[in-house]
């Protein structure tokens, strides 16, 4: 069975930095059909992308916010991890990674973890 | 980096069929799958169709999606008011080697 799940700080300060923890279990972060992206949800809005990184360990910013993220992993321990820097109270969202399964021409998200709510206060 | 562009809000009373639009361009839409994604409040969004038009094992076949050009729609026959939830779609955009998503569909059974 595959699960992704979430973990860090449930509030975090203006300005300070956000790092959060995806753990995943059922498949390897090595697997070349498979990578992890990082996407949120303000309350009441849409999804949105952050950051991607690829089983090669390739990664990929959201154009508006490439500045302030870094995406890496450790695939002996299973984890993804996302940092966020200068946060500020707009990015106060549900924080969620995923499992992109894919080949050449094809792909799609096929995994949630539940998520985790960051309040930034 | 743009949203793919779907219709706030739809609805329609229980056994009736209604139909989501997600229009994109080339680079996103264009030039991937579609995938659709079903979010019932307070929970994590669920796959619903993947590569335009395949259901998860589990999803039953009242939900139906289709690709055309840059355009995608999700279909749902036999309205249930369990499928009263927000749906999204998205698709691989090549220009940004990220995903995009839809802003969202709330449907609501009357």
């Amino acid at each position: 069975q595959v699960t992704l799940k979430e973990s860090g700080p449930v509030l975090v300060k203006p300005t300070e930095s956000l790092t959060l923890t995806c753990t995943v279990s059922g498949f390897s972060l090595s697997n070349v059909r498979m990578g992890v992206s990082w996407i949120r949800q303000p309350p009441g809005k849409a999804l949105e992308w952050l950051a991607h990184i690829f089983s090669d360990d390739r990664k990929s910013y959201s154009t508006s916010l490439k500045s302030r993220l870094t995406v890496s992993k450790d695939t002996s321990k299973s984890q993804v991890i996302l940092t966020m820097t200068n946060m500020d109270p707009v990015d106060t969202a549900t924080y969620f990674c995923a499992r992109s399964y894919g080949d050449y021409d094809y792909n799609y998200v096929d995994v949630w973890g539940k998520g985790t709510t960051v309040t930034v206060s | 980096q743009s949203v793919l562009t779907q219709p706030p809000s739809a609805s329609g009373t229980p056994g009736q069929r209604v139909t989501i639009s997600c229009s994109g361009i080339s680079s996103e839409i264009g030039s991937n799958t579609v995938s659709w994604y079903q979010q019932l409040p307070g929970t994590a969004p669920k796959l619903l169709i993947y590569i335009n038009n395949q259901r998860p094992s589990g999803v039953p076949d009242r939900f139906a999606g289709s690709k055309s050009g840059t355009s995608a729609s999700l279909a749902i026959s036999g309205l249930q008011s369990g499928d009263e939830a927000d749906y999204y779609c998205a698709a691989w955009d090549d220009s940004v080697t990220g995903w995009v998503f839809g802003g969202g569909t709330k449907l609501t059974v009357l």
